[in-house]
């Protein structure tokens, strides 16, 4: 059972063009979620995060849009560049005394020049 | 200050061998949790800690084991390894956060079972 449901599993943009990668989750326990880009060979990094009580978050080109209502958020990247080719997870994270963090399965993303 | 350190980054065993990742961080964070990484599967939370002395359980916990006597250290253990194992291991650690926080990965152990 996924909890965390992500969608395309790729994605193909020209460079400048906007990427958007979705996330739907159904425990409404979760109450952090933080999207991670990776590189090959490289572990996760954090790349921005939002909490439920913001329906927004930018950080220079990368947003995030949260939906708490239809539980969905999704990362959006503005003027994609080929130095953004990567794996992007979206997770949500129970937060409190576990802080137990959940990803989703996965976006590849590759900007073409 | 280097964060997030495992070791080794690479390593091949033989189905019924038993070997230890090492993780340590040295970062003061009070949650680590280890993951393995798949195609197509995302990352999938093994076992989890929230602090010295206390582990539990994640989505796939099966095969293997952890413990936590200090807070830097978090060692993963596969009791009798099976090609099903083959993965990438990641750990992971964050800060004390009421309302969840971010965690720093390591670069990754990468196992192959034979």
């Amino acid at each position: 059972q996924q909890q965390v449901k992500q969608s395309p599993q790729s994605l193909i943009v020209q460079k400048g063009g906007i990427s958007i990668i979705n996330c739907a989750y159904e425990n409404t326990a979760f109450d952090y979620f933080p999207w991670y880009q990776q590189f090959p060979g490289k572990g996760p990094a954090l790349l921005i995060a939002i909490r439920p009580d913001v329906s927004e978050k930018k950080e220079g080109r990368f947003t995030i849009s949260f939906n708490k209502s239809a539980k969905q958020f999704s990362l959006h990247i503005m003027d994609s560049q080929p130095g953004d080719s990567a794996t992007y997870f979206c997770a949500a994270s129970y937060g409190g005394a576990t802080n137990k963090l959940i990803f989703g399965t996965g976006t590849l993303l590759a900007v073409q020049p | 200050n280097a964060g997030v350190t495992q070791t080794p980054k690479f390593q091949v065993l033989k189905t019924g061998q038993s070997m230890t990742l090492q993780c340590a961080q040295d970062m003061n964070h009070e949650y680590m949790s280890w993951y393995r990484q798949d195609p197509g599967m995302g990352l999938r939370l093994i076992h989890y800690s929230v602090g010295a002395g206390i582990t539990d359980q994640g989505e796939v916990p099966n095969g293997y084991n952890v413990s936590r006597s200090t807070t830097e250290d978090f060692p993963l253990r596969l009791l009798s390894a099976a090609p099903s194992q083959t993965s990438v291991y990641f750990c992971a650690s964050s800060y004390n956060s009421a309302v969840g926080g971010g965690y720093t990965f390591g670069s990754g152990t990468r196992l192959t079972v034979v």
